[in-house]
């Protein structure tokens, strides 16, 4: 599976958008996107996916990049509740949906 | 939205003790599960695969003789560390997911486990 890379920590004010970038320059065709968040000592909550088409959960959106080699991740109105390390993850379909998890972006939200 | 229930959510036992650990899909049955460690300030680690009625794949590293997994049923694998020593201490989380596709896992909340 393709590597991401994403910024190790990101500051965002209560209230406000949060995009969080990813960069999965060797994505290949059959590789989807998928985003997950850790708040501190609990299990990885996932919260959306998607090979090339934007997408929108009740959570966040997904932007991907035409050429698919970038997304960003958009929280849109950011809560303290929303403090947590996030995880951007691609994977093929059909590789018995391991997921192996980078080190992720630190987000922190303060009033 | 799915549920994955892991229990217990913490464990202190003394060396020497084998723990068990469940995880259940509570509203979907889960052909596959996975167990991942983590360790202070580190990322999650995918220790094992496991699918409904077959033996569980190792990832590299992992003693398969040490961590005993099964998967019983579509809704519940189990980890069991046997023999536990105080470098075993961590915090285990399972996910499960309904196929191996698209679909994506859901995790339960972790187990942290002390070895004394």
């Amino acid at each position: 599976d393709a590597k991401t890379t994403q910024p190790p920590s990101m500051d965002c004010a209560e209230g406000r958008a949060a995009n969080l970038p990813c960069n999965h320059s060797t994505i290949s065709g059959n590789e989807y996107v998928y985003w997950y968040r850790q708040i501190h000592s609990q299990g990885p909550q996932y919260i959306i996916h998607g090979l090339k088409n934007n997408e929108t959960n009740e959570m966040a959106s997904l932007i991907i990049t035409e050429d698919r080699k970038s997304s960003t991740l958009i929280l849109p109105h950011a809560t303290l509740r929303d403090t947590a390390v996030y995880y951007c993850i691609v994977r093929v379909a059909d590789s018995w949906g391991k997921l192996q998890f980078g080190a992720g972006t630190q987000v922190v939200v303060t009033p | 939205g799915a549920v994955v229930s892991q229990h217990p959510s913490r464990v202190i036992c003394k060396s020497g003790t084998s723990v068990k650990i469940e995880c259940r899909s509570l509203d979907f049955q889960a052909t596959t599960m996975f167990w991942y460690r983590q360790f202070p300030k580190q990322s999650l680690m995918l220790m094992a695969t496991s699918n409904e009625g077959s033996k569980a794949t190792y990832e590299q590293g992992v003693e398969k003789d040490k961590f005993l997994i099964n998967h019983a049923s579509l809704t519940l694998s189990t980890l069991t560390v046997t023999s536990a020593h105080p470098e075993d201490s961590s915090f285990y989380i399972c996910s499960a997911s309904a196929d191996r596709d698209v679909q994506p896992q859901h995790f339960g909340d972790g187990t942290r486990l002390s070895i004394l």
